[in-house]
């Protein structure tokens, strides 16, 4: 079964450094997020993407945060200037365009990126 | 705005016993309602969905059914294993936004021998 795949599982990065977390969608999906989980709450949404832009983003993607699709498959999420707070794990998810067998609606996710910042 | 409401975990249930975890959500428009699953160490899982009302979404023993006139979407389970031991998350589409999510903060469930 096609998946979402992620890079690096778990990322250790010291405050104030630049962080990129990697992932590759389902090959021909066309909407990819990105949501993330501080530990023990809610699954937040960050922002989507689709045809090279950014359709929608939340209010936690402030400045620090850009995306980015630099090839056929990669998308990736920069956290400029890590804080202490962007602690978390850092879902990606794709999806298929409107009307698609597979279901528009649902999202697939990949297994997860974990940041850490000390 | 769009918000999903789950009863607060832990759920701890010895195995073979009954499993219901609350959802409730906004009504806003008309959203897909889903349940996803987050085993230990795993990303998030899509368990099942409904998409109007008065469908039932069921998958792996699971059922839940969309309920417009409540505005839940309860999960239950005849029979947990302990393998079913894991988060459950509930989640609704945001009106005008076919495909974001809106999740609930999730329910942690333990199934013991």
């Amino acid at each position: 079964e096609p998946e979402v795949t992620q890079t690096p599982s778990h990322q250790v990065t010291q405050m104030g450094q630049e962080v990129i977390l990697r992932c590759v969608p389902i090959s021909n999906h066309l909407y990819f997020y990105w949501y993330r989980q501080i530990l023990g709450q809610k699954v937040e949404f960050l922002v989507s993407f689709y045809n090279n832009e950014i359709s929608e983003k939340s209010e936690i993607f402030d400045d620090q945060f850009s995306v980015e699709r630099p090839d056929g498959s990669n998308f990736t999420l920069k956290i400029r200037s890590t804080k202490l707070e962007d602690s978390a794990m850092y879902f990606c998810a794709s999806t298929g365009p409107p009307g698609a067998v597979s279901g528009a609606n649902v999202l697939t996710f990949g297994a997860g990126s974990r940041l850490t910042v000390l | 705005g769009n918000s999903v409401t789950q009863m607060e975990g832990p759920v701890t249930l010895s195995e073979e016993a009954f499993l219901t975890i609350n959802c409730t959500y906004t009504a806003t428009g008309y959203p897909s309602l889903f349940w996803y699953v987050q085993y230990p160490g795993e990303g998030l899982q899509l368990l099942l969905k409904a998409t109007k009302a008065d469908d039932k979404g069921s998958n792996k023993g699971f059922e839940a059914t969309y309920r417009k006139e409540t505005t839940s979407f309860h999960l239950e389970k005849g029979s947990v294993q302990v393998s079913d031991s894991a988060v459950y998350f509930c989640a609704r589409t945001d009106t005008g936004t076919a495909s974001k999510l809106t999740f609930g903060t999730g329910t942690r469930l333990q199934v013991t021998l």
